[in-house]
């Protein structure tokens, strides 16, 4: 059973600093997403990593992928208060164009001035 | 990116009833997908939506409590069966994109009492 575990699930930051969100994975997969949700809001995608060694760059956010490792990382720096939301990794679990996705618990990001 | 719409946006329904969800694509799409994201909780995979065949069931998810349709490549429905409190979630229809990216609907908020 694949399972996918990110950490921290909570996550407190002051503006200006750096931090990482891990994002391990259990089973071979050859595509890793980043979503971010507001509260009340559906799912935004923010990054698809197909490949080992893939980084992604948006804004203030990196995402990385490591398949060796089975390791995803979410890369934020110099947080401003607007990236506060919760941020899920996931993980195909079928590979291929199969579509099904599963999730991490979420970590959940407070940026504070 | 597609253009997800979903009907209702939220319902409060009574124990014992049942709900059909729409989800409408703006454009031809070969999978579709219904999640259930319960209270505070992360995003599970319920089924994947076949057209022209039976949906696909997770483990722990079956037919009889969440019949799927999908009539064409543009539109699914998901209802949910005798509705209990358990049931209270905000659910979630996803569709795969042409570049690998999954997109998610807006989601629709059930109440159960």
């Amino acid at each position: 059973e694949l399972k996918v575990e990110q950490n921290p699930l909570f996550l407190s930051m002051q503006e200006g600093k750096n931090y990482t969100i891990y994002c391990n994975y259990s089973t071979t997969s050859d595509r890793l997403y980043w979503y971010r949700q507001d509260p009340g809001k559906s799912l935004e995608s923010l990054f698809v990593l197909l490949s080992n060694g893939a980084v992604k760059q948006e804004g203030r956010l990196m995402a990385s992928l490591d398949t060796k490792a089975r390791l995803s990382t979410l890369h934020i720096t110099a947080a401003v208060h607007d990236l506060s939301a919760t941020y899920f990794c996931a993980v195909d679990i079928y590979g291929g164009s199969q579509g099904n996705l599963i999730f991490g618990k979420g970590t959940k990001l407070s940026v504070k001035p | 990116s597609a253009v997800i719409s979903q009907k209702p946006s939220r319902d409060i329904c009574q124990r014992g009833t049942s709900l059909t969800i729409q989800c409408q694509v703006d454009s031809q799409v070969t999978m579709m997908f219904w999640y259930r994201q319960q209270p505070g909780q992360s995003l599970t995979l319920i089924a994947t939506a076949n057209q022209g065949s039976e949906a696909t069931y997770e483990s722990g998810f079956v037919i009889d409590k969440f019949p799927i349709s999908r009539p064409n490549l543009t539109f699914s429905t998901l209802t949910v069966s005798n509705l209990s409190p358990e049931d209270s979630s905000i659910y979630l229809c996803s569709v795969e994109g042409l570049v690998i990216e999954q997109f998610f609907g807006p989601g629709t908020r059930l109440t159960v009492l």
